[in-house]
């Protein structure tokens, strides 16, 4: 069965650092997400991107943060200037046809700042 | 703003058992809800989608209904197996004025099935 795949599956990095966490969503998928989940906390929704551009943005994804759709298969989070309370869980998500269609989730990307 | 809740936090059960885990929301204006399963260390595996305009939905021994006008979703499990034990984590797209891309999740029912 096709899945989303995300890497590095850990990524440690020091605050004000850079990051881009990458992910292959499922090939035929038009959707793509990005959500996080704080150690204990719900998940929390952060971006969704639909042709090619933002569709629509939560109050945490500021200008810190940013996605690309590079190629025709990869979709990536940039977190500028890392602080510590970025430190999370972070998914990315794709769906067929947006919300009539169920989400598949990658594995996540841990994402430690020190 | 929308608010999922669930309960109870962890449930712990002998295998063979049949059991419920619970969901509401606190705004019935939702386009549909979806139910998770999340294994440790692990992404989220979608279990069931229910359009608003419907009442239940089944995948094998998995059952989840829908009361949109109560606020309430329920997740049933028959004959319950140790390969069950996960955290279920139940989620609401909104549907607000022009929609919405967002699923709200509530934080989990960590079940515990013990041989």
């Amino acid at each position: 069965e096709p899945e989303v795949t995300q890497t590095p599956s850990h990524q440690v990095t020091q605050m004000g650092q850079e990051v881009i966490l990458r992910c292959v969503p499922i090939s035929n998928h038009l959707y793509f997400y990005w959500y996080r989940q704080i150690l204990g906390q719900k998940v929390e929704f952060l971006v969704s991107f639909y042709n090619n551009e933002i569709s629509e943005k939560s109050e945490i994804f500021d200008d810190q943060f940013s996605v690309e759709r590079p190629d025709g298969s990869n979709f990536t989070l940039k977190i500028r200037s890392t602080k510590l309370e970025d430190s999370a869980m972070y998914f990315c998500a794709s769906s067929e046809v947006g919300t009539d269609s169920p989400l598949h989730f990658g594995n996540g990307t841990r994402l430690t700042v020190t | 703003k929308q608010e999922v809740t669930q309960i109870p936090a962890a449930l712990s059960v002998p295998e063979g058992e049949n059991l419920v885990l619970n969901c509401s929301f606190t705004d019935s204006a939702i386009y549909n809800l979806q139910w998770f399963r999340q294994d440790p260390g692990k992404g989220l595996t979608s279990l069931l989608l229910i359009q608003s305009s419907q009442r239940e939905q089944t995948s094998g021994r998995l059952n989840a209904s829908l009361d949109k006008s109560s606020g309430r979703s329920t997740l049933y499990i028959a004959a319950s197996q140790p390969g069950d034990s996960a955290t279920y984590l139940c989620a609401v797209f909104p549907l607000g004025q022009g929609g919405s891309e967002k699923l709200v999740f509530g934080k989990g029912t960590k079940l515990t099935v013990n041989p």
